[in-house]
């Protein structure tokens, strides 16, 4: 099973409908992320959490939101889908002592509006 | 403007014929270097940490090596199953995310 899992793996929706991606992982780690990939633009920052009381903006926030139901839950939510959210979305998580420790990836929410 | 920029976009090999994929970076203190290698479909796998210049790490035919402005990851005698996108992210010492670069993406022929 995968450490990081993300569902649905795909969704296509309309714009103004709103929409909850789900990640839940089995790693044990305190910081979770949100990022989303676009062709020629590399993967950004939307949220992240570093414990279930600690949420952060990232580096594209807006028309997000994020919900932390327990160290192993964090969700996105687009309120108001828009066609420029069309993008594929990766969940992340790492450990939070020492040296700044590698981030691990679930395999992805390709999300398509309409 | 902190920035991670990855040479060249797309990179064709044949099998056995080595090569590198530069990274070059601008960030406010480096906190970590880190090399991901991302298959179709799938997400980011984590490869390599490079905290300090100087510093090497190697894995099969994969060696990654780090200086103050770049960072090479060095491909030796490549196969096939190599074919991949390969990321190269930092962590500034005052940030709390990374900062991707675009990728290159490898393939490589039989």
């Amino acid at each position: 099973d995968a450490d990081v899992t993300q569902t649905p793996r795909n969704r296509i929706t309309k714009t103004g409908k709103r929409i909850m991606l789900e990640c839940s992982q089995t790693k044990g780690h305190d910081r979770m992320y949100w990022y989303r990939q676009d062709p020629g633009l590399g993967l950004r920052l939307i949220y992240y959490s570093f414990d279930v009381k600690d949420i952060n903006k990232g580096e594209i926030s807006d028309g997000y939101s994020v919900s932390r139901q327990a160290q192993a839950k964090f969700s996105l939510s687009l309120e108001s889908a828009i066609p420029n959210q069309t993008a594929l979305y990766f969940c992340a998580t790492s450990e939070g002592q020492g040296l700044f420790k590698p981030q691990h990836f679930g395999d992805g929410t390709r999300l398509s509006i309409l | 403007e902190d920035q991670v920029t990855q040479s060249p976009e797309a990179l064709r090999l044949q099998e056995g014929e080595s090569s590198s994929l530069n990274c070059s970076y601008t960030v406010s203190g480096l906190r970590g270097l880190f090399w991901y290698r991302q298959d179709p479909g799938k997400g980011p796998e984590f490869l390599f940490t490079l905290y300090s210049a100087g510093e090497e790490k190697e894995k099969e035919r994969l060696k990654a090596t780090l200086t103050k402005k770049e960072s090479f990851l060095h491909i030796t005698a490549p196969k096939p199953e190599d074919s991949a996108t390969y990321l190269c992210a930092v962590m500034r010492l005052a940030g709390t995310a990374l900062i991707f670069g675009k990728g290159t993406t490898l393939s490589v022929s039989s």
